[in-house]
């Protein structure tokens, strides 16, 4: 069971360049969810999806898209990639318990993206 | 939205002392209250969990205190070891807003010295 991962690890882009982070559960998961972590600032919601071939914004969702075809994967695109989302990107995935019940969310390893 | 605010935001105790991390949040229909531990480039990892029907959850030497009137819960590590140094994380999430998602805080980084 390798739970959650992610690819890559480490991306260095230039400004205007185009990217795909991948974040892939095996734990039949129905929910997923895109993070990004900048210093001081904790962990702030991208996007989510409540399942196969949906998705929802989060907090912070300029500048990115993303689709889930498949229930185990979760893709997050930035079409023109800018130095303000230099970041530490993490992908979560949980269990839908009912809907007054939330569940563990658990982590992939994370991204580390620099944008030059 | 809901807004969670955490405090401090740096914890420093010697070794075998307690520790107590505090988050405040706005959305009263907020139901569910983790906590992560994030050692240094590694992913968060959940380490406790209190739902709004409970007041107090404790798992050996880490427990969770949640006072709903006050919109208050607190994290507090007892008998601190080293290893116990990170950064801890509280968030909330409202199940019924859809999604689950998570509103987290902005961390405590605590350190124990030897």
């Amino acid at each position: 069971n390798a739970g959650v991962t992610q690819t890559p690890k480490f991306r260095v882009l230039k400004t205007g360049q185009s990217m795909t982070l991948l974040c892939a559960q095996d734990m039949n998961h129905e929910y997923m969810y895109w993070y990004r972590q900048d210093p001081g600032m904790g962990l702030r919601l991208i996007h989510y999806s409540v399942g196969e071939g949906t998705t929802a914004k989060g907090e912070v969702p300029d500048g990115y898209n993303v689709s889930r075809l498949k229930k185990q994967n979760f893709l997050l695109g930035l079409e023109s990639a800018a130095p303000s989302q230099t970041s530490v990107y993490f992908c979560a995935s949980s269990y839908h318990l009912s809907l007054s019940t939330a569940d563990t969310q658990y982590f992939g390893p994370g991204t580390r993206l620099t944008v030059l | 939205g809901e807004n969670v605010e955490q405090h401090p935001s740096t914890l420093s105790v010697q070794e075998g002392d307690s520790a107590v991390i505090k988050c405040t949040y706005s959305d009263s229909a907020s139901n569910y209250f983790p906590w992560y531990k994030q050692e240094l480039g590694k992913r968060p990892q959940l380490i406790i969990d209190i739902r709004s029907n409970v007041g107090e959850k404790k798992d050996q030497r880490i427990a969770v205190t949640l006072n709903k009137t006050a919109k208050h819960f607190s994290l507090h590590i007892t008998e601190t070891q080293p290893e116990d140094s990170a950064v801890y994380f509280c968030a909330a999430s409202n199940a019924a807003g859809g999604g689950n998602k998570l509103t987290f805080g902005t961390g405590t980084q605590l350190k124990v010295e030897l």
